[in-house]
């Protein structure tokens, strides 16, 4: 499985976007990339996924460049409840159920 | 729906001890897991199951056994609890993300453990 390199921390302001990115420079083309996040000590959340394109629902926006070797998770309007850790992680469909988590980032929303 | 639900949320054990973590889903997932998160770390995967009747081996399955005679539940067996398994368990299962066929995890809320 590919491997992922996140920021360790980063804040943003209350009611900005926030822009977390994730390197995986050796992922193969069956290889999906899914994002989770963890809000103090509770059960990791599965936010969103995406392939190839670009995909958005209602919590957020994943931008996944043409190569495929990076992508960035937005939260469009971030507020304090998003302070959390991000897990950006790469798994093939097979794989997703085992999912790898690395030491993500760290988001801090500030008032 | 309950989502997933682990049981006890805290117990402390003495050295030696056994006991079992519940984990039980009514979302009719086939596929459910155990992982362990140590302070400052993310998860690693302990056990898995890919449907009622079928575990296989993790990460950091040693100390550990679980069954799934149902789909709906998955314990976790510690045997003979040692103060290396302190730590907080998150159970989690599985369906298949019909819009695009990938699979994503719904995690319990967690087990803290302490062995003392």
């Amino acid at each position: 499985d590919a491997k992922t390199t996140q920021p360790t921390s980063m804040d943003c302001a209350e009611g900005r976007a926030a822009n977390l990115p994730c390197n995986h420079s050796t992922i193969s083309g069956n290889e999906y990339v899914y994002w989770y996040r963890q809000i103090h000590s509770q059960g990791p959340q599965y936010i969103i996924h995406g392939l190839k394109n670009n995909e958005t629902n209602e919590m957020a926006s994943l931008i996944i460049t043409e190569d495929r070797k990076s992508s960035t998770l937005i939260l469009p309007h971030a507020t304090l409840r998003d302070t959390a850790v991000y897990y950006c992680i790469v798994r093939t469909i097979q794989g997703a159920q085992k999912l790898v988590f690395g030491q993500g980032t760290r988001l801090t929303i500030n008032p | 729906n309950a989502g997933v639900t682990q049981t006890p949320k805290f117990q402390v054990l003495k050295t030696g001890q056994s006991m079992t973590l519940q984990c039980a889903q009514d979302m009719n997932h086939e596929y459910m897991s155990w992982y362990r998160q140590d302070p400052g770390m993310g998860l690693r995967l302990i056990h898995y199951s890919v449907g009622a009747g079928i575990t296989d081996q993790g990460e950091v399955p040693n100390g550990y056994n679980v069954s799934r005679s149902t789909t709906e539940d998955f314990p976790l067996r510690l045997l003979s609890a040692a103060p290396s398994q302190t730590s907080v368990y998150f159970c989690a299962s599985s369906y298949w993300y019909r819009g695009s066929g990938a699979n994503v995890l719904t995690f319990g809320a967690g087990s803290r453990l302490t062995v003392l």
